[in-house]
This record gives structure tokens, C-alpha cells and sequence, in this order.
């Protein structure tokens, strides 16, 4: 079956520290990843994804996501944490049973980010 | 529009009641999914609707939820005779083929 595992609940970083979270995924075929913000009492804001191509993505707000394909991961990065980082984060895989580039998202559970200043 | 918009953003119900929550995807985008978000949980996939090819119904929960798009762009999704377990925030996202979702801020649904 396809899923997402995001294996922290929460991670804590104090400001200007580096920030991982963490994203495994299992998919049949090329997996399209994705990940999302959610600000309180916010919808989901789109960050980034990786469809094809650089492992490395770059998205919005400083935040960049490497693709491993025989570690099966994607893990969210960024150099330097600031406190309005702080959201809840969600990874997630399309779903490949319309064929790569149609259908669903399989979202993990989320992981609560945390920086203190 | 510029975004997705749902409504209401807010609904409170009383068990046993039918409701609709409706969704505006963003102008041109073929494709419209719903989710559900509980509190403390992941989203939760409900239904997805693909330009005129039949939906995608394998994540509702039981008959009593429901949705149509009329016309490949509003859509509304029906829940019949509520339970406390319904209680949710119910996403709606759109997007054009192969690319990102883009999210509404959703609709609180509280049934009491």
C-alpha cells in the first residue's frame, strides 16, 4: 500500500539553528512528493515538490527538500530556523494508481515544528 | 477566483441533521479533492474529481457522505444524518493536471 511516515511528532529548534523534518514514503513506481505548511487556523500552503530531476528542491520561504530515492526519503530542510517557522508540517506522496501525474494526495501524519528563540 | 473558497467556515449541527459544505476550486483547475482533518490527525482523503471522468469515492467513510461538481467547477460535499464522530475540518483543494493542490482554509463542522 502507499503511504507517508513522518516519525516525529514534533521537533524543536532554536532559532537560527538548522531544521530537518523528517519524510519516508512507499510508492510503486516514481514517486511525485510534496510538502505543505499550515499556520494555525490556516489551510495547507504549498512549499515544494519533487516530480523529476536535481534530488535537491528548492521552494518558498528558504526551505529546500532532498530526494533519496534508495532511502526512500524526503526530508524538509533549511539552514537557519526563524520563529515564524513555527507551523505544522505534512508531507505527501500522489497517489499512483491514475499513473504519476493525476490523482490524490497521501498525506503523513504531520510533524508540529517548534522554534524558540 | 483567487483561491479555493469554501463555505460555510463554520458550522455547528446537531446530530442526526444533514449538511452541505460547499467548495469554489480556483478558475481552470480540472481537477477537486476533499479531506478531512480531526483534530491531532493527518488529512484524511474523502473523494476526487478528475474533469468528467467518474469520481474517485474510495475514501468516504460510510454512505452517508456524499459530493457532486456540477459543471467541473463548484462542487458540494453532503453529509446525512450526522454523528459526533463527522465533527471536522473539511478541506477542499484544486488543482490542473500534474501539478500542486492548493488548499481552501476549510470548513469547521461541529456536531453536537
Amino acid at each position: 500500500a502507499q503511504s507517508v511516515a513522518q516519525p516525529e511528532d514534533q521537533v524543536n529548534v532554536a532559532e537560527g539553528n538548522p531544521l530537518t523534518v523528517k519524510c519516508t514514503y512507499s510508492v510503486s513506481g516514481n514517486p511525485y512528493l510534496f510538502w505543505y505548511v499550515q499556520y494555525p487556523n490556516r489551510g495547507l500552503q504549498f512549499l515544494l515538490k519533487y516530480i523529476t530531476g536535481d534530488n535537491l528542491v528548492k521552494g518558498s520561504y528558504g526551505f529546500e527538500a532532498e530526494f533519496n530515492k534508495s532511502q526512500t526519503s524526503f526530508h524538509l530542510k533549511k539552514p537557519s530556523a526563524l520563529v515564524s517557522d513555527s507551523a505544522l508540517y505534512f508531507c505527501a506522496v500522489r497517489d499512483n494508481r491514475y499513473g504519476g501525474s493525476q490523482g490524490n494526495l497521501i498525506f503523513g501524519k504531520g510533524t508540529k515544528l517548534s522554534v524558540k528563540p | 477566483g483567487a483561491g479555493v473558497s469554501q463555505s460555510p467556515s463554520n458550522k455547528v449541527t446537531e446530530k442526526g441533521k444533514d449538511v452541505e459544505l460547499r467548495c469554489d476550486p480556483i478558475s481552470g483547475h480540472t481537477a477537486l479533492y476533499w479531506y478531512r482533518q480531526s483534530l491531532g490527525q493527518g488529512l484524511e482523503f474523502l473523494i476526487y474529481f478528475q474533469g468528467n471522468s467518474a469520481p474517485d469515492k474510495s475514501g468516504l467513510p460510510s454512505d452517508r457522505f456524499s459530493a457532486e461538481r456540477t459543471g467541473g467547477s463548484v462542487s458540494t460535499l453532503t453529509i446525512q444524518r450526522t454523528q459526533q464522530e463527522d465533527s471536522a475540518v473539511y478541506l477542499c483543494a484544486s488543482s490542473s493536471q500534474g501539478a500542486e493542490l492548493f488548499f481552501g482554509s476549510g470548513t469547521q463542522l461541529s456536531v453536537l
